[in-house]
C-alpha cells in the first residue's frame, strides 16, 4: 500500500512564529487532506488539497502531486494551534479509505 | 449545520456487554466509514459503506459489525467487546467516492472496555 511520511515528528514553537509541516507520499493520489487533532481528540478538517495551493486565514497548504509531497504552513502561530497534524491520502484501488501519516505533534508556547 | 454526529462521546463498559456506537450525517453523503485510532498504530479503517445496504471490510474488521439501512446512519456494533477494542473511534462520511471527495469526521468516541 501507499506510504505516507510526515516531518518533523515533533515541533515546538514560540507563539507568533511560523512553521512548515511536510507530508511525503509514495504513489499518485486522488485525495489529500490535512487534519488538526486538538487536545480533546477531535479531528478538524483543515484542507482538501489533492493539488495546488489553498489558504484559510493563517494557514495555507500546497500540494505538488507530480513530486508527491504536500506542505502545510502555519503563520503567526497561537497556543490554540497546538495538537497533532495529520496528512491523509486516498488513491485509486484504496477502497476509498484514507491512509494517514503518523502525525506531527506541535506545541506552541506562550 | 453540516456535520457527522457520533454517540456516545465517551463510554466505559465491561467485557462481553454488547454496545452500539451510532453515527449520523446530515449531508446526504453516500460514503461512510469507521476508523479506530490507537497509539503507535495511527488511524485504521474498520468498515466502510459505499451506499445503503452496501458495506465492506476495512483493514481491522474483526470483532465489529456494521449496518447501513438508511443513508444517514452507519452504526458500529461490538457484539462482545474485549479490552483490545479500547480505542478512539471515528466515523467519517463523504459525497460519492471519497478518493475524489473530502471526508468529514465526527468528534470521536472514546471506548474503554474493562
Amino acid at each position: 500500500g501507499i506510504q505516507v511520511e510526515q516531518s518533523p515528528p515533533d515541533l515546538i514553537l514560540q507563539e507568533g512564529a511560523n512553521s512548515t509541516l511536510r507530508c511525503n507520499f509514495s504513489d499518485s493520489v486522488n485525495n489529500l487532506q490535512w487534519f488538526h487533532q486538538n487536545p480533546w481528540g477531535q479531528l478538524i478538517n483543515l484542507f482538501y488539497i489533492p493539488s495546488g495551493t489553498k489558504q484559510n486565514g493563517r494557514l495555507s497548504a500546497t500540494t505538488v502531486a507530480t513530486e508527491r509531497y504536500s506542505l502545510l504552513y502555519i503563520s503567526s502561530s497561537q497556543t490554540t494551534d497546538s495538537g497533532v497534524y495529520f496528512c491523509a491520502v486516498s488513491y485509486t484501488g484504496a477502497n476509498s479509505k484514507l491512509t494517514f501519516g503518523k502525525g506531527i505533534t506541535l506545541s506552541v508556547r506562550p | 449545520e453540516a456535520q457527522v454526529t457520533q454517540n456516545p462521546r465517551y463510554l466505559i463498559t465491561v467485557t462481553g456487554k454488547k454496545l452500539t456506537v451510532t453515527c449520523s450525517q446530515n449531508m446526504n453523503h453516500e460514503y461512510m466509514s469507521w476508523y479506530r485510532q490507537d497509539p503507535g498504530l495511527g488511524l485504521r479503517q474498520i468498515y466502510y459503506s459505499m451506499n445503503v445496504e452496501v458495506t465492506d471490510k476495512g483493514d481491522v474488521p474483526e470483532g465489529y459489525k456494521v449496518s447501513r439501512k438508511e443513508k444517514r446512519n452507519f452504526p458500529l456494533i461490538l457484539e462482545s467487546p474485549s479490552p483490545n477494542q479500547t480505542s478512539l473511534y471515528f466515523c467519517a462520511s463523504s459525497l460519492g467516492d471519497s478518493r475524489n471527495q473530502p471526508q468529514h469526521f465526527g468528534d470521536g468516541t472514546r471506548l474503554s472496555i474493562l
